[in-house]
C-alpha cells in the first residue's frame, strides 16, 4: 500500500496564479483532511471530507476550495494565490467503515511558495 | 474559544531518562486524544490513541495518560534514545476532526 500520496513535492506560484494540489489514498479511508502547517502555528485544518462528495470548513477555509468527486481522491484548490498562502500543504485521511479507529494517516506534503 | 496548549520551548534529556512532554487544553470536552511525532521535513506519524474513558495506553516505550478532570495529557518515553528525537504532537477531537497542538520538539542526547 502507497498509503497517503501528494502532488506536487514541491511549488513555487506567483501572486494571482492559481493550482491545484492532488492528494489520494488507497486505504479506503472515509475522511479527508488538507492541513497547512507554519512555523509556530502548528497544523491548521483547512477543510475536510467525511465521505465522497461531501466537504466542508475548517478552522482557515478562506482562499481554497476542495472537491471530493473519488472516495480516494482529496483536491485542494488556489484560485488566486497570496503570499500569505506560502506554507506546507498536509493531507491526510482516517476511519474505515465498520472500524473503530480514528487515528489521521499524513502524506508527505507539499511546500509552497508564492511570490 | 478552544485552545491547546503543548510546551513550545524545546525538552533536551539525557539517553537513558524519561521524556515528558504535556498537553492541556481549555474550553474542550474530546471524545479521545492523539499523539503523533513529527521529523523535519515529513508529515505526522500517528503513535497512540486514548479514549475519554480511559486513564492509561501503554504501547512498548510509550505511555500516555489522559485526565479529563485536570484537562491534561501526559506523553511518557521510557529509555529515552537519540533516535526519540522529534517534534511531538497531541490532538483533540471528536470522531470527524481533530485540532492539533504546536508541538514539543524533542531532543535526547547521548
Amino acid at each position: 500500500n502507497a498509503g497517503v500520496t501528494q502532488t506536487p513535492k514541491f511549488r513555487v506560484l506567483k501572486t494571482g496564479q492559481s493550482m491545484t494540489l492532488l492528494c489520494a489514498q488507497d486505504m479506503n479511508h472515509e475522511y479527508m483532511y488538507w492541513y497547512r502547517q507554519d512555523p509556530g502555528m502548528g497544523l491548521r485544518l483547512i477543510h475536510y471530507s467525511v465521505g465522497e462528495g461531501t466537504t466542508a470548513k475548517g478552522e482557515v477555509p478562506d482562499g481554497y476550495n476542495v472537491s471530493r468527486l473519488k472516495k480516494q481522491n482529496f483536491l485542494l484548490g488556489l484560485e488566486s494565490a497570496a503570499p500569505s498562502q506560502t506554507s506546507v500543504y498536509f493531507c491526510a485521511s482516517s476511519y474505515s467503515p465498520g472500524g473503530s479507529s480514528y487515528e489521521q494517516y499524513f502524506g508527505p506534503g507539499t511546500r509552497l511558495t508564492v511570490t | 474559544s478552544q485552545k491547546i496548549e503543548q510546551n513550545s520551548e524545546a525538552l533536551n534529556i539525557q539517553e537513558g531518562k524519561t521524556a515528558t512532554l504535556t498537553c492541556n487544553y481549555t474550553n474542550y470536552s474530546p471524545a479521545y486524544l492523539q499523539w503523533y511525532r513529527q521529523d523535519p521535513g515529513r508529515g505526522p506519524v500517528f503513535l497512540l490513541l486514548i479514549r475519554e474513558n480511559e486513564k492509561e495506553k501503554r504501547k512498548e516505550r510509550l505511555k500516555v495518560t489522559f485526565d479529563t478532570t485536570l484537562k491534561q495529557s501526559l506523553f511518557h518515553i521510557t529509555a529515552s534514545q537519540p533516535a526519540d528525537s522529534a517534534t511531538y504532537l497531541c490532538a483533540l477531537g471528536g470522531y470527524q476532526k481533530v485540532t492539533f497542538g504546536t508541538g514539543t520538539k524533542l531532543q535526547v542526547i547521548p
